[in-house]
């Protein structure tokens, strides 16, 4: 059973920096395109980044340069380092795999999230 | 960037068809996938690749996708279809992938 529990989730100050975690069972993270999406309070959902089974990365352009991807195949977990924190980076910040659909353009599986405010 | 237009809102009353509309530049051409999201919950993926249903989820859903708009149709609309409704979908141009703004689906 695919299963991916997200952590790392905080309060922090503006200009800070956090981790997010996201550990993978059921399944390989470096064999599939594993993605961040975030969801503001009260606000739909919208795509982070992404980093594909090959290994390259693209993100969102409202973080690039701020946020990084990666992972970590030892301990199949999945990673988000958020620098620069800005209030409107505030949101719950799920961890979702690729599936079913054709060329991975979909996210079939999704943790259940983790919560982010960035605050003073 | 490629921009998805979605209603905010569609009401229906119960046992009826809602259908929740997904615009977008010749969308027609994408691949559409569809979440369905209640308060409090992860997304679920209901319809992917335009108009095909992940193992669980009821023959009710069901999608299409012509042109500028791709339309997720709900038959028997049931109270638990309550939610809010996404469309998405990847765009190869920047390797970004894209979310509708969302559309509330009360069931009256």
């Amino acid at each position: 059973e695919v299963q991916l529990v997200e952590s790392g989730g905080a309060l922090v100050q503006p200009g800070g920096s956090l981790r997010l975690s996201c550990a993978a069972s059921g399944f390989t993270v470096s064999s599939n395109y594993m993605s961040w999406v975030r969801q503001a309070p009260g606000k739909g959902l919208e795509w982070v980044s992404v980093i594909y089974s090959g290994g390259s990365t693209y993100s969102a352009d409202s973080v690039k340069g701020r946020f990084t991807i990666s992972r970590d195949n030892s301990k199949n977990t999945l990673y988000l380092q958020m620098n620069s924190l800005r209030a409107e980076d505030t949101a719950v910040y799920y961890c979702a795999r690729d599936g079913y659909c054709s060329g991975g353009s979909c996210f079939g599986y999704w943790g259940q999230g983790t919560l982010v405010t960035v605050s003073s | 960037s490629y921009v998805l237009t979605q209603p905010p809102s569609v009401s229906v009353a119960p046992g009826q068809t809602a259908r929740i509309t997904c615009g977008g530049n010749n969308i027609g051409s994408k691949n559409v996938h569809w979440y369905q999201q209640k308060p409090g919950q992860a997304p679920v993926l209901v319809v992917y690749d335009d108009s095909d249903r992940p193992s669980g989820i009821p023959e009710r859903f069901s999608g299409s996708n012509s042109g500028n708009t791709a339309t997720l149709t709900i038959s028997r609309v049931e109270a638990g279809d309550e939610a809010d409704y996404y469309c998405q979908v990847w765009d190869s141009s920047s390797d970004h992938w894209v979310f509708g703004g969302g559309t509330k689906l009360t069931v009256l």
